[in-house]
């Protein structure tokens, strides 16, 4: 069974541009989770995606955004982007139909702003 | 609002020697509780969880963790490691809503297990 993928591996960008990412869960998984790991921040919750809808979101600025596409995957973009933004970005994803939600990752996008 | 503590940044060790790596959490209510490991330019894979029942919970690679409610603890530990241990390990929290369903995960900042010859 094929693991959560993302694309790019990596990601180069000047500051004040823009950058998508792009995630495809496990098959049968319909939530979709986005978490930023940057350097002395640790790993942090960015969004939560379920059956379409943005259904939470963590303590990020709204130039952090995404999508959830009805095969599923995903995309996050972030606009103007800062030299803050630079970090491993995380996809997860999760199996429907369960109360518990555990999260299985992808290897992740390494983005580095100019 | 969930948190997570793990206690030591950095864990050196020897091959074959016994490992314990600590995780202290705060939360108001239930939570469900995981260990990933991240290797060297890796995403996280998933080595154990508790959700409910036993406390002591076997994962992958020979890891096992203790859920202790009373401190509030979720303690990693493996008997004998080896050199393809070295990596980080994340302890991370889920709060139980009312619903009985959880969502976002509360990481600890990790710790980092060298294993030498």
């Amino acid at each position: 069974e094929a693991g959560v993928t993302q694309s790019p591996t990596h990601l180069i960008k000047t500051r004040g541009q823009q950058a998508t990412l792009r995630c495809s869960p496990i098959s049968g998984h319909t939530s979709v989770y986005w978490y930023q790991q940057a350097l002395g921040l640790g790993l942090q919750f960015l969004l939560w995606y379920d059956e379409g809808e943005e259904r939470n979101r963590g303590n990020f600025p709204p130039r952090f955004s995404g999508r959830q596409f009805p095969n599923y995957s995903s995309e996050l973009n972030v606009n103007a982007l800062e030299l803050e933004d630079s970090a491993l970005y995380l996809c997860a994803s999760s199996f429907p139909g369960r109360s518990e939600k555990t999260q299985y990752f992808g290897p992740g996008t390494r983005l580095l702003v100019l | 609002a969930q948190s997570v503590t793990q206690l030591d940044s950095q864990v050196p060790v020897f091959e074959e020697a016994p490992v314990e790596l600590r995780c202290n959490y705060s939360s108001s209510v239930s939570v469900y509780l995981f260990w990933y490991v991240q290797y060297p330019n890796q995403g996280l894979q998933l080595l154990l969880k508790y959700l409910s029942g036993s406390t002591l919970v076997k994962g992958i690679n020979g890891f096992e963790a203790e859920f202790n409610k009373s401190q509030t603890s979720f303690h990693l530990r493996k008997p004998s490691v080896h050199i393809s241990d070295t990596a980080e390990y994340f302890c991370a929290v889920s709060e139980i809503n009312s619903g009985g369903s959880n969502y976002k995960l509360t990481f600890g900042k990790g710790t980092l297990l060298t294993v030498n010859p």
